[in-house]
C-alpha cells in the first residue's frame, strides 16, 4: 500500500524566496506531524494536525513558517523569506488515530536547501 | 534544551554480537519512549516501543530496556545483522501531549 509521499524530494531556494512542501499522509490517518531535521541531529518536532485542525505549533521557528491541512489529508508547509538557517531535511509523519503512542509513519523527506 | 540524548554519534559491532544503544532522557514526565531505524535517503521506521509502566519490552532480535530512576533506555539487538546498519533514533512523548522529541541518532554498522 502507499506510504506517506512527500513532494518535492530535494528543493534549493535563493535566499528570500518562498517556498511549499507538500506531504501526503496515508489515506485516513488522522493525526499529521511536520519535523526539522538539521543534519546530524534528530528530527524536531514543528506542528501536529489531527484532522484539519493545528493543534500543536509550539515548534515552528518564526512566523515565517507556516502549515495548513484545510481538507484533513494532504498537508503543506510553507516556509516564506527562506533564509540559510531553514536548510534542513523536512519530514512529515502520519498515524491513524489521535492516539499519541500510535506508531508514526514517515515520509522519506524533502531536502531544502537555502542559498 | 535537548530532552533526549544520545551520546554515542556512531557504533561499529561485528556480526552475530549485541549491539547496545544508549539514550538518556531528562523529563520525568515521559511516557512512552520509541526507537526509530533510519536508512539513507529514507524517512525513519518505527522499530520498538516501551511504556513508562514497564523496565523491558523484547521484539524478536529487538530489545528495549527503561530504567526511570536513570532516565536511561537502552536498545539491544542478538544478534547483530549487517542489515542492521542505520542510523538509530530514540524518541519521547508525555500522554496528552502530542509533541516528541528525539534524540541525534546513533550511526550503527555491523561488519560482516
Amino acid at each position: 500500500g502507499a506510504g506517506v509521499s512527500q513532494s518535492p524530494r530535494y528543493k534549493v531556494a535563493k535566499r528570500g524566496q518562498d517556498v511549499a512542501l507538500r506531504c501526503d499522509p496515508i489515506s485516513g490517518h488522522v493525526s499529521l506531524f511536520w519535523y526539522q531535521q538539521a543534519l546530524g541531529q534528530g528530527p524536531e518536532f514543528l506542528t501536529y494536525f489531527q484532522n484539519e485542525a493545528q493543534l500543536d505549533k509550539s515548534g515552528l521557528p518564526s512566523d515565517r513558517f507556516f502549515a495548513e491541512r484545510p481538507e484533513g489529508s494532504v498537508s503543506t508547509l510553507k516556509i516564506q523569506r527562506t533564509q540559510q538557517e531553514d536548510s534542513a531535511v523536512y519530514l512529515c509523519a502520519s498515524s491513524p488515530t489521535d492516539g499519541n503512542t500510535d506508531t508514526q509513519y514517515f515520509g522519506p523527506g524533502t531536502r531544502l536547501t537555502v542559498l | 534544551d535537548q530532552q533526549v540524548k544520545q551520546n554515542s554519534p556512531s557504533l561499529s559491532v561485528q556480526e552475530g554480537r549485541i549491539s547496545i544503544l544508549n539514550c538518556d532522557y531528562t523529563n520525568s514526565m515521559f511516557d512512552y519512549f520509541l526507537w526509530y531505524k533510519k536508512y539513507p535517503a529514507e524517512g525513519p521506521t518505527f522499530l520498538i516501543s516501551i511504556s513508562s509502566i514497564k523496565d523491558k519490552n523484547e521484539d524478536g532480535r529487538f530489545t528495549v530496556f527503561l530504567n526511570k530512576s536513570a532516565k536511561h533506555l537502552s536498545l539491544h539487538i542478538v544478534p547483530s545483522q549487517p542489515g542492521d546498519s542505520a542510523v538509530y533514533f530514540c524518541a519521547a512523548i508525555q500522554y496528552n501531549f502530542n509533541k516528541f522529541y528525539f534524540g541525534s541518532g546513533t550511526k550503527l554498522n555491523v561488519k560482516p
